[in-house]
């Protein structure tokens, strides 16, 4: 157990909706990182928040949004939502706001299923 | 661009063999850090190591042992005496240290270990 809490595990929807994905991260880590991996695109980077302030942003698309609230857990929005966005959604956290002197630690992952 | 390759899709091996699992990578940075995370059948990934882009000593882990060749390009993973529980995929990563904690991944190697 890493620690680190993803909800809900699973999640079934129809195209144009939105769902929203919640993680906490570790006991005292400040970073919380959003992931995909899809049979498609493999395990892509979508965005970093560190101590509620985005730090770092990777393949995410505009129909997706995520925030990290003052107690540290995080949101990814989906919006408007489409049968390639079936994927597992993963968390991670860490304590420092750079991956060069830390390691992250990954939730058990949100699978969407858009139908 | 920062780009990981693990040319095996898949691996299969007999118990208690010795399999190494390949791993190259490209960058511009001379600052970065690698990175091996197991995903077994249930999902989670977990984290095996960190290693960065200054440190070329392999190391050692019970079974596991890592090589790191900056003239190659490769960070490769070996597993000793190899046991069922080790089926699972393995994905190699790379992050720059000024690439904002933009971690890219390989597409992973699914290896089998069979009894």
């Amino acid at each position: 157990d890493s620690g680190v809490t993803q909800t809900p595990k699973h999640l079934i929807t129809a195209t144009g909706q939105r769902v929203t994905l919640r993680c906490s991260p570790r006991s005292g880590d400040l970073s919380v990182y959003w992931y995909q991996q899809s049979l498609d695109q493999g395990l892509q980077f979508l965005i970093q928040y560190y101590n509620g302030e985005e730090r770092a942003k990777g393949n995410i698309l505009e129909r997706f949004s995520a925030q990290q609230f003052p107690d540290l857990h995080s949101e990814l929005n989906l919006s408007s939502l489409e049968l390639g966005d079936s994927a597992l959604y993963f968390c991670a956290s860490s304590s420092r706001p750079s991956l060069a002197a830390d390691t992250q630690y990954f939730g058990p992952g949100t699978r969407l299923t858009v139908l | 661009a920062q780009k990981v390759t693990q040319a095996q899709t898949e691996i299969s091996v007999v118990e208690k063999e010795d399999v190494t699992l390949d791993c190259v990578y490209e960058t511009r940075d001379t600052t970065y850090y690698l990175f091996w995370y197991k995903q077994p059948p249930s999902g989670e990934l977990v984290f095996l190591i960190r290693r960065n882009s200054f440190d070329e000593q392999n190391e050692i882990s019970g079974r596991y042992s890592w090589n790191f060749q900056k003239s190659t390009s490769s960070f490769n993973f070996t597993i000793t005496a190899s046991q069922v529980v080790d089926s699972a995929v393995y994905f190699c990563a790379l992050s720059e240290l000024y690439n904002n904690n933009d971690m890219r991944f390989g597409a992973g190697t699914r290896l089998t270990v069979k009894p």
